[in-house]
């Protein structure tokens, strides 16, 4: 398996402009998260889905902040509109059921916006 | 509050000289706990977990982690670290509600030559 495939890897973006994020989890996970990680604030869970559904998307920090998983093989994370605050790698990870598990990242999606 | 706790920002060890990444937990069951580490422009990547059993797990690039369960502790251990293993290490424990993980603030390690 190719592993959690992101997409793309790094972004640069204009205030106000929207910006979409892709993820592939691994095949046969059932689980799939989006986290942040910035110095200040580290890992922030944003969301996370169960068989495409969103479970807990407490962690989101705002209405400009979306998530979809279509189905079992892609999930996106929508910025709009986009501010600099919003700058971080954003990481997806997935898993499956066994709790005895752990998460695979992907490699991440450094965010730049000016 | 769910937590885990990793006291340590920074950790700075000679090459060739033990290393201890501490980490402690507050999670209510029996967690299950993992470590990971994060090369620069890197995601995380599994080093090891506990689940049950032996105290002392191995996992991958020679590293070991002790679990105490009265003391609630994963240290991440190495005897002899290497300038390859600065990376920045994460602690993370898997609770009641298994679907979700609680992480570290992460603890950057830096191995001097």
């Amino acid at each position: 398996d190719a592993g959690v495939i992101q997409s793309p890897r790094h972004e640069v973006t204009e205030m106000g402009q929207e910006v979409t994020l892709r993820c592939k989890p691994i095949s046969g996970h059932d689980y799939l998260f989006w986290y942040r990680q910035t110095m200040m604030r580290g890992l922030e869970l944003l969301i996370y889905f169960n068989n495409n559904v969103p479970i807990d998307d407490s962690g989101m920090p705002e209405d400009r902040f979306s998530a979809k998983m279509p189905n079992a093989s892609f999930s996106t994370l929508k910025i709009q509109p986009s501010e600099p605050r919003d700058s971080a790698v954003y990481f997806c990870a997935s898993s499956r059921t066994d709790r005895t598990e752990g998460y695979t990242f992907g490699s991440g999606t450094r965010l730049t916006v000016v | 509050a769910q937590s885990v706790a990793q006291p340590e920002d920074q950790v700075n060890v000679a090459e060739g000289n033990p290393l201890t990444v501490k980490c402690t937990y507050s999670v209510s069951g029996n967690p299950y706990l993992f470590w990971y580490v994060q090369y620069p422009n890197r995601g995380l990547q599994f080093l090891l977990k506990y689940i049950t059993g032996d105290n002392l797990v191995k996992g991958s690039y020679g590293f070991e982690a002790e679990f105490n369960k009265s003391q609630t502790s994963f240290h991440l251990k190495k005897p002899s670290a290497l300038v390859s293993d600065s990376a920045l290490y994460f602690c993370a424990a898997r609770g009641y509600n298994f679907n979700k993980f609680y992480f570290g603030s992460g603890t950057k390690l830096n191995v001097k030559p």
